[in-house]
């Protein structure tokens, strides 16, 4: 059975650093065929696409957002762990962690929960 | 980045209507074009994968159709547990795009 979970701060603050993790199981994070991708999603707007990470250490960024972030993975844990800096109120979302099941078609077969991000002082 | 436009923006139905939803790229995206359903409060759910694809368990009401720059979600018979908001994505370039949503209501 495949799960992820996000996890990390709910509250954070003006000009902070969020990380989040998210963990996997179900399958492994060292499948060739497979990645993890963030997504977020402000209120009551559409989804917006952030980083994923491969097996073999692949990364690839959102265009806007790419001087922000850093996506890394620890196979071992299962986990994979979002960093974006110099948070600003307009980064509050919800953030999801996906698979991506098959490198070629890249679409999203499995979703975390969610986890709600507000930034504010 | 690949701009992707969906159309209309909200669409209000019946139960048992045909519905379709229409999404466009600004550019080819061959037939790299995933389609999700999302609730309210809860993650998105994919629906179909690589334009025409029907993923495993979604209900064969749905259907996907088009290459190149137009595709179209149907829904052949609306069910109650199908109002909910559908965004296109294509997966032919990095970064991958979504469209903004089509909110789909109960007339």
């Amino acid at each position: 059975q495949v799960t992820l979970k996000e996890s990390g701060p709910v509250l954070v603050k003006p000009t902070e650093t969020l990380t989040l993790t998210c963990t996997v199981s179900g399958f492994s994070l060292s499948n060739a065929r497979m990645a993890v991708t963030w997504i977020r999603q402000p209120p009551g707007k559409a989804l917006e696409w952030l980083a994923h990470i491969f097996s073999n250490d692949e990364k690839s960024y959102s265009t806007s957002l790419r001087s922000r972030l850093t996506i890394s993975k620890d196979t071992s844990k299962s986990q994979v762990v979002l960093t974006m800096t110099n948070m600003d109120p307009v980064d509050t979302a919800t953030y999801y962690c996906a698979r991506i099941w098959d490198r070629e078609k890249y679409s999203f077969d499995y979703w975390g929960q969610g986890a709600l991000v507000t930034v504010s002082s | 980045d690949i701009q992707m436009t969906q159309s209309p923006s909200s669409l209000s139905a019946s139960v048992g209507d045909r519905v379709t939803i229409t999404c466009r790229a600004s550019q080819s995206v061959r037939s790299y074009l995933n389609w999700y359903q999302q609730k309210p409060g809860k993650a998105p759910k994919l629906l179909i994968y690589v334009a025409s694809s029907l993923q495993s368990g979604v209900p064969s009401r749905f259907s996907g159709s088009g290459s190149g720059t137009d595709f179209t979600l149907t829904i052949s018979s609306l069910q109650p547990e199908d109002f909910a908001t559908y965004y296109c994505q294509q997966s032919d370039s990095i970064p991958p795009t979504f469209g903004q949503g089509t909110k789909l209501e109960i007339k």
